[in-house]
């Protein structure tokens, strides 16, 4: 059971916009940085976005990051259905001494 | 180009070992931290251990501590990950990344490079 909670499932229109929340604690989000990940299918996880809110070259603006507290939220403007995929936030956990992850949101581009 | 390259998966039976071993090429191998993760048929990422650069600093997910071991040979340009006394719910896809972790103002930690990963399948 992961400690990162995200929604499991989010969808939207093709060209809308979308959000996916990821809520940790003190110990995990609440005094750690937060990264996003992205699974397209088949495929190998890919860094979205580290340190909450910076996008790794390459990444379009499209995707953004930003943390409050506890938790966390990657945004998805002007979608499109090459977006559809699974989205997993990231952090360190102080407490436990390792990493983890979110459960995963699968995005659909209706 | 930056690449990790996993090989060693297979079929396993319940109690087994297998050593599963990741190549780096294109950045200095020596100079990153490193992590497994894995990912069980159908479900989610499962962070399962990390290594520092020089291999002195080694930390374990619960589920594995005690039966897995982390290695690194920096001459090599290679992370190892030994798998003993395997069960069913160790069947995954294990994932080699290179990590980024630190200070600044808050801690940071994240994967920046994945190889396409290896499969593991523990059955009788």
């Amino acid at each position: 059971q992961s400690v990162l909670t995200q929604p499991p499932s989010v969808s939207a229109a093709p060209g809308q916009k979308v959000t996916i929340s990821c809520s940790g604690s003190s110990s995990s989000i609440g005094n750690n940085y937060v990264s996003w990940y992205q699974q397209l299918p088949g495929t190998a996880p890919k860094l979205l976005i580290y340190d909450n809110d910076k996008r790794p070259s390459g990444i379009p603006d499209r995707f953004s990051g930003s943390k409050s507290g506890t938790s966390a939220t990657l945004g998805i403007t002007g979608l499109q259905t090459g977006d559809e995929a699974d989205y997993y936030c990231g952090t360190w956990d102080g407490s436990l001494s390792g990493g983890m992850f979110g459960g995963g949101t699968r995005l659909t581009v209706l | 180009e930056m690449q990790l390259v996993e090989s060693g998966g297979g079929l396993v039976q319940p109690g087994g070992s297998l050593r599963l071993s990741c190549a780096a090429s294109g950045f200095t191998f020596s100079s990153y931290e490193m992590n497994w993760v894995r990912q069980a048929p159908g479900k989610g990422l499962e962070w399962v251990s990390y290594i520092s650069s020089s291999g002195s600093t080694i930390y374990y997910a619960d589920s594995v501590k005690g039966r897995f071991t982390i290695s690194r040979d920096n001459a090599k340009k290679s992370l190892y990950l030994q798998l003993n006394s395997l069960r069913a719910e160790d069947t995954a896809v294990y994932y080699c990344t290179r990590a980024n972790s630190g200070w600044n103002g808050y801690f940071y930690y994240y994967m920046d490079v994945w190889g396409k990963g290896t499969t593991v399948t523990v059955s009788s």
